[in-house]
C-alpha cells in the first residue's frame, strides 16, 4: 500500500513550452501533497505544499506563476512548469500525506526528470 | 531555524562489513528524525524514523539508527552491508512542535557504495 506515482517519468521539451507533471496517490487519499526539486547530487528542496481544494503554499523564492500547482482531488496533484527554460531542467519529486495520518507521514513518488533544450 | 548536516558526501564500505552514515541536526525543540534512501532516478523510500521512546530505532532492510540527544546525532547503521545497499541516503529533521511535514528539512545526502 501507500503507492505514489508520477507521470511522465521523463520528459524532454523545447524552451518556451509548458510541461505538466502528474502526481497520484494510487491506494489512498492524500490530504496534502508536496512538490520538491532536486538538482544533481543535491538534496530535495521543497517548492510548494498543496492541499486539496485550496491554493498551494509556495516556498520563498519559488515563482508561483512559473510553477502552477493544482490539487483537484484527494488523489491527484499536478505541477505545470510554464514557459520552461533550460535552467528549469531538474528532477521533480512529489510526495503525498495520507488522510488521517500523522503529519510526518509522507510517501514519495518516483520522480520526473525534466530536460529543457 | 532547523538544519541537518551529513558530513560525508561519499561512504565506501566492503560487502559484509558494518556501515555507518552520519547525520547531525539542529532544531529549537524536540526533533523528529528520518532516514530515506534514493536509488538512481527514483523517488525517496522511507527507511526509519525517530519520534520518541527508545533511542535505537530499527527500520527497513536491516538498517537501524541511534538517536543521541547530547551529540544531536542520528547516525544510520547496518551490521553487514550488501552491494544492493548502494544508494543515496538522506537524513531529515523537523521540529516536533511545527505540526507540519512542510517543515521537514533534508540533509545534502550521502552516497553509499558497497564494494563486492
Amino acid at each position: 500500500g501507500a503507492v505514489v506515482s508520477q507521470h511522465p517519468s521523463r520528459v524532454i521539451c523545447k524552451s518556451g513550452t509548458s510541461v505538466k507533471i502528474e502526481c497520484r496517490s494510487l491506494d489512498f487519499q492524500a490530504t496534502t501533497m508536496f512538490w520538491y526539486r532536486q538538482f544533481p547530487k543535491q538534496s530535495l528542496m521543497l517548492m510548494a505544499t498543496s492541499n486539496e481544494g485550496s491554493k498551494a503554499t509556495y516556498e520563498q523564492g519559488v515563482e508561483k506563476d512559473k510553477f502552477l500547482i493544482n490539487h483537484a482531488s484527494l488523489t491527484l496533484s499536478t505541477l505545470t512548469v510554464t514557459s520552461a527554460h533550460p535552467e528549469d531542467s531538474s528532477f521533480y519529486i512529489c510526495s503525498a500525506q495520507p488522510r488521517g495520518t500523522p503529519t510526518d507521514t509522507q510517501y514519495f513518488g518516483p520522480g520526473t526528470r525534466l530536460t529543457v533544450l | 531555524a532547523q538544519s541537518v548536516a551529513q558530513p560525508e558526501d561519499q561512504v565506501n564500505v566492503a560487502e559484509g562489513n558494518p556501515l555507518t552514515v552520519k547525520c547531525t541536526y539542529s532544531v529549537s525543540g524536540n526533533p523528529y528524525l528520518f532516514w530515506y534512501v534514493q536509488y538512481p532516478n527514483r523517488g525517496l523510500q522511507f527507511l526509519l524514523k525517530y519520534i520518541t521512546g527508545d533511542n535505537l530505532v530499527k527500520g527497513s532492510y536491516g538498517f537501524e539508527a541511534e538517536f543521541n540527544k547530547s551529540q544531536t546525532s542520528f547516525h544510520l547503521k547496518k551490521p553487514s552491508a550488501l552491494v544492493s545497499d548502494s544508494a543515496l541516503y538522506f537524513c531529515a529533521v523537523r521540529d516536533a512542535s511545527s505540526g507540519s511535514a512542510r517543515q521537514l528539512t533534508f540533509g545534502s545526502g550521502t552516497q553509499l557504495t558497497v564494494l563486492p
